[in-house]
């Protein structure tokens, strides 16, 4: 089966940067996936990491070591509207995503 | 705006009742998946199709069944409703049904049963 791990909420300031954990084991590993989910809104695609290290996207990173069965998701200069959700997910059984509980981000000013 | 439409945006129903929640695609993807997200349980997968064909199938009630239609759009039926299933439901579509595609969401539909 599948058992994905985050912080439940943190909080950071604007214009700081901030890094969320994700650890999961599953049985066989296909990528990890990132969404941002606003509150009451449709999650939206961040970043898909399959291959060991860092992609960055804008003020968005992604890491990943399989080995460890660990992820993060970096985000720098924080904006007020990344106050969020940010939701980790792998996928299976052809590509029915598992999410994570989801970790609540609050940015202060 | 990802692609994907849902209907209605909002349900209010009373217990026991049944539903039938609305998906259409993004333009080309074949494949639509059902999530339900409570409070307490996250964002769950329900259920996959593509292309028409049952695809895969997650933690999913017996009173709850879906199927997706020749042209592609997705229903999801919930009968004898209970206060428990009162979440937001979440259709999403991809390109393919295996391999790892990302999933474009619709804006959900919240349901309250009361």
């Amino acid at each position: 089966g599948q058992n994905i791990d985050q912080p439940t909420e943190m909080t950071a300031t604007e214009g700081a940067i901030v890094q969320i954990n994700c650890t999961y084991q599953t049985s066989g590993f296909n990528g990890l996936f990132w969404y941002q989910q606003h509150a009451g809104e449709a999650p939206t695609f961040l970043s898909y990491n399959v291959l060991d290290g860092l992609e960055e996207k804008g003020r968005f990173s992604s890491f990943l070591s399989r080995s460890k069965g660990y992820s993060y998701l970096l985000l720098k200069e924080l904006q007020m509207k990344d106050s969020a959700s940010y939701l980790c997910a792998v996928p299976h059984a052809g590509n029915m995503l598992t999410f994570g509980g989801g970790t609540r981000l609050m940015v202060k000013p | 705006d990802s692609g994907v439409t849902q209907t209605p945006k909002h349900l209010i129903t009373a217990t026991g009742q049944r539903v039938t929640l609305r998906c259409s695609p993004r333009s080309g993807d074949l494949s639509v998946y059902w999530y339900q997200q409570s409070l307490d349980q996250g964002l769950q997968f329900l259920i996959q199709y593509y292309n028409g064909e049952e695809r895969a199938k997650g933690n999913i009630l017996e009173r709850f069944s879906a199927q997706q239609f020749p042209d592609l759009h997705s229903e999801l039926n919930l009968s004898s409703l209970e206060l428990g299933d009162s979440a937001l439901y979440f259709c999403a579509s991809s390109e393919g049904g295996t391999g790892n595609y990302e999933q474009y969401f619709g804006p959900g539909t919240r349901l309250t049963v009361t």
